[in-house]
């Protein structure tokens, strides 16, 4: 099993459309829960971060963990052909016994004006 | 800005060959992270440093080494190439080991 599961999509949204982006993972010591935004030929561009369970947002980005569930989300409200992307999400363990960091295999989204 | 820079964008070797791939961070971060993308796989990591000299192994560390004399600077060598190491490289630094990272562009590397 992996550590980290995420849908690949492909995802295809008309403009304005409310993004929505899952992964579940297996491993309860994760701490940190990221999300990064990487378009083609670039490197990740990291766009939300939390720390334990919660919801936090930033702009059209919200982002929720749910530990008991072992799910994460990332939520984009009016959605923009410039939100054309992979998204990644990633999660991180951070201790004494030991450090651990894995990704999603990133869900390809498409938003069409 | 932070500013991630990784030395080449391409780059073709031969098997066998020694490569180094370069990674400087602007932003006096700890830590700085190796990571190789490939389809259907996802990022994986390398090798991370939380300090200078300091390293720790990531999830595929065979046939890779790094080496981090200065702050700044981080790099990742494949001791003999081999066809499959052929894939995308990206270098990452950041302040804390949880909050994420910042990326370079990545190193499109091909062993032929």
């Amino acid at each position: 099993q992996k550590e980290v599961e995420q849908d690949p999509g492909p995802l295809s949204v008309p403009e304005g459309a409310i993004v929505s982006l899952n992964c579940t993972y297996s491993n309860s010591a994760f701490q940190y829960f990221m999300w990064y935004r990487q378009y083609s030929r670039k490197g990740p561009e990291l766009l939300m971060y939390t720390y334990s369970s919660g919801n936090k947002e930033d702009g059209r980005f919200t982002a929720q963990v749910d530990k008991s569930s072992k799910y994460i989300s990332l939520f984009i409200r009016d959605s923009q052909p410039s939100d054309s992307a992979t998204y990644l999400c990633a999660m991180s363990a951070v201790g004494d016994t030991g450090n651990q960091f894995y990704f999603g295999t990133g869900t390809s989204l498409t938003v069409i004006p | 800005d932070v500013k991630v820079t990784q030395s080449s964008r391409y780059l073709v070797k031969r098997t066998g060959e020694k490569v180094f791939l370069e990674c400087v961070q602007d932003m006096d971060h700890e830590n700085m992270f190796w990571y190789r993308q490939d389809p259907g796989l996802g990022l994986r990591l390398i090798y991370f440093s939380y300090d200078v000299k300091m390293k720790e192994k990531g999830d595929i560390p065979e046939g890779y080494s790094v080496s981090r004399e200065k702050k700044e600077r981080f790099s990742l060598i494949l001791e003999s190439a081999s066809t499959n190491q052929t894939s995308m490289y990206l270098c990452a630094s950041s302040f804390a080991l949880g909050p994420g990272a910042f990326f370079g562009q990545g190193t499109r590397l091909t062993v032929v």
